[in-house]
């Protein structure tokens, strides 16, 4: 597509839900991001696939965290037992290759009550 | 670790004035220096990068400069609008990296 679309837009979940957030990145990009934007926060990293393997997944805050992205195009960002502090928005960017530039989305924001 | 420090807003301005917002860093060997700006609405965009020492990234009537002997990567515009109403973030990309990262970000609107 034209651009990097994030899917839904705004996600309400009760408090220890699971959630699926969905990136569909620039077609033919290889490279892509998940960060996590807090209320008045710069984004922080998450994690980084290089085609389908997650090739840096040190941002992820902790195990109930995860991020797959199986046929190098789609990647879904899962959160098993949402809490409060999840709450933010998560920004997912791609890139043709790991030294251009990113292309972002516009975000999920999550909000967990 | 990497890590950005940029000035604290909100800052409102009128058309037509003088814009600066200040960004350091802190980093180790020689990152790359963005600004990025966010549009209300909208998603993230990159305005203007530098890569090396004494680069001058520009775009869009914004300039920063990447200075090393202060650690700095200062935004300035010489004559704001009302459309440069967004959210700006300095950010840095380590040498051998491409992780991001961000700045807590400056809040600038622009009156009429």
């Amino acid at each position: 597509g034209a651009g990097v679309s994030q899917t839904p837009s705004n996600k309400v979940t009760e408090k220890g839900k699971y959630v699926e957030l969905r990136c569909d990145p620039i077609s033919g990009h290889t490279a892509l991001y998940w960060y996590r934007q807090s209320l008045g926060q710069g984004p922080e990293f998450l994690i980084y696939f290089q085609g389908t393997g997650a090739a840096d997944d040190s941002g992820l805050p902790n195990d109930r965290f995860f991020a797959v992205r199986p046929e190098g195009s789609v990647s879904t960002l899962k959160i098993q037992r949402t809490e409060r502090g999840d709450s933010a928005v998560y920004l997912c960017a791609s890139s043709p290759d790991r030294n251009y530039g990113y292309t972002f989305g516009s975000g999920t924001r999550l909000t967990v009550v | 670790g990497d890590s950005v420090t940029q000035m604290e807003g909100p800052v409102t301005l009128s058309e037509e004035a003088f814009l600066t917002i200040n960004c350091t860093y802190t980093a180790t060997g020689y990152p790359s220096l963005f600004w990025y700006v966010q549009y209300p609405g909208e998603g993230l965009q990159l305005l203007l990068k530098a890569t090396k020492a004494d680069d001058k990234g520009s775009n869009k009537g914004f300039e920063a400069t990447y200075r090393k002997e202060t650690t700095s990567f200062h935004l300035e515009k010489g004559s704001v609008q009302v459309s440069d109403s967004a959210v700006y973030f300095c950010a840095l990309s380590a040498s051998v990296d491409y992780k991001l990262s961000f700045g807590a970000g400056t809040t600038v609107t622009v009156r009429a």
